[in-house]
């Protein structure tokens, strides 16, 4: 168990909808990283934040947003959802040091229909 | 922009026999380099990682890496293979010189696949 919770495991839903994917990090861990896996395009890294802020983006649709909250558990929103989005979205969290690494969720597997 | 190259998409060993899967990279500055290992339906889980000092690196479940900055390798290597080391695995590196943007790339991912 890495310490990183995710909510929901498994989502279906239809075209053109709208789903929040929840994270919770590690205690203590104060940066939350968003990656999504998907067959084709392998693990791709989409936003981290730190703290309450944007630290980074990497890959994220315009369709796609995310946040951090004071209590540090990060929601990812996925709007306007097409077929292309069924992937894997893993949460994974991190110690503030050099070199530190990212302690992974169990991810949330989202089907569009 | 730095990148991760996983040559095989999948290795076979029998097992008993040493393992190696393969990884290069590219990155600014020194690397921060991790190996990852990710079962079916699962997250990825760490295995080691390479930040400074002895190039060969002792990780987790028996795995070691080595770490060779003239070929910019990082493989992962195990002596003695599992069956239960049939997983997926994933390099990943960062550079030194990233010091806001802390994530990793990751490679495409190698299948090991370990026969009885």
């Amino acid at each position: 168990d890495s310490g990183v919770t995710q909510t929901p495991k498994h989502l279906i839903t239809a075209t053109g909808q709208r789903v929040t994917l929840r994270c919770s990090p590690r205690s203590g861990d104060l940066s939350v990283y968003w990656y999504q896996q998907s067959l084709d395009q392998g693990l791709q890294f989409l936003i981290q934040y730190y703290n309450g802020e944007e630290r980074a983006k990497g890959n994220i649709l315009e369709r796609f947003s995310a946040q951090q909250f004071p209590d540090l558990h990060s929601e990812l929103n996925l709007s306007s959802l097409e077929l292309g989005d069924s992937a894997l979205y893993f949460c994974a969290s991190s110690v503030v040091a050099s070199g530190g690494e990212l302690f992974f969720g169990e991810g949330s597997r989202l089907t569009v229909l | 922009a730095q990148s991760v190259a996983q040559p095989e998409d999948q290795v076979n060993v029998a097992e008993g026999n040493p393992l190696t899967v393969k990884c290069t990279y590219s990155v600014s500055g020194n690397p921060y380099l991790f190996w990852y290992v990710q079962y079916p339906n699962r997250g990825l889980q760490f295995l080691l990682k390479y930040i400074t000092g002895d190039n060969l690196v002792k990780g987790s479940y028996g795995f070691e890496a080595e770490f060779n900055k003239s070929q910019t390798s990082f493989h992962l290597k195990k002596p003695s293979a599992l069956v239960s080391d049939s997983a997926l695995y994933f390099c990943a590196v960062r550079g030194s010189m990233d010091t806001g943007r802390r994530a990793l790339t990751f490679g495409s991912g190698t299948r090991l696949q370990v026969q009885p």
